[in-house]
């Protein structure tokens, strides 16, 4: 049991430039959800997932889109990447209905020159 | 505007004493609350959830208080050990705000030994 899974672990972009990062659950957890940490501001919610082919916005969603087209992954794409988009990443998931207890991954750590 | 408020940015407690973190929130929406623990380059884990319908709850070393009407929680760690050096943050959130976890800044605590 892997838990949640995310890669890459470290990526430097150039800003324009689009990349997707990985997210994957081998918990069968119906909630998905990527959050932004930045210095001074804890974690905020950028996009989450209620289950497979549901999608919604969180607090920043702008500059990002996802999708959930299986209840294993949850990718977050950078369309069009700004240094403001420097941060680290967390992927998490959790069981709908039964705690509010969020599982997160290793992160992911972006540069953007 | 933050809607939970971690207001010390970090914490510093001899080895054996007690840790006392504390958190703010102004929804008064929140019935939720948690503590996540994370380390360096890894993922936030739960440490302990309260509900709103309790003041206080337990888990071994770990306590976490309940101030409904002040909308004041705090978590205490007794006693502090070497190892509990990381960074806390409190999380609030409630059916009515969509099960969303709200985070707060985050504190640093560094246990000396």
């Amino acid at each position: 049991n892997a838990g949640v899974t995310q890669t890459p672990k470290f990526q430097v972009l150039k800003t324009g430039q689009s990349m997707t990062l990985q997210c994957a659950q081998d918990m069968n957890h119906e909630y998905m959800s990527w959050y932004r940490q930045d210095p001074g501001m804890g974690l905020r919610l950028i996009h989450y997932s209620v289950g497979a082919g549901i999608t919604d916005q969180g607090e920043v969603p702008n500059g990002y889109n996802v999708s959930r087209s299986t209840t294993e992954d949850f990718p977050l794409r950078l369309l069009s990447a700004a240094p403001s988009q420097t941060s680290v990443y967390f992927c998490a998931s959790r069981r709908q209905g039964t705690s509010y207890e969020q599982y997160f991954g290793p992160g992911t750590r972006l540069t953007v020159t | 505007d933050q809607q939970v408020k971690q207001n010390s940015p970090s914490l510093s407690v001899q080895e054996g004493r007690i840790s006392i973190l504390n958190c703010d929130y102004t929804n008064s929406m929140f019935d939720y609350f948690l503590w996540y623990k994370k380390y360096p380059a890894e993922g936030p884990t739960f440490l302990i959830s309260i509900s709103s319908i309790k003041d206080k709850n337990e888990d071994g070393r770990f306590t976490v208080f309940l101030n409904k009407s002040a909308k004041h929680l705090s978590l205490h760690i007794v006693p502090s050990q070497p190892g509990d050096s990381a960074v806390y943050f409190c999380a609030a959130t409630s059916m009515e705000y969509g099960n969303k976890l709200v985070f707060g800044a985050g504190t640093i605590l560094r246990v000396k030994s």
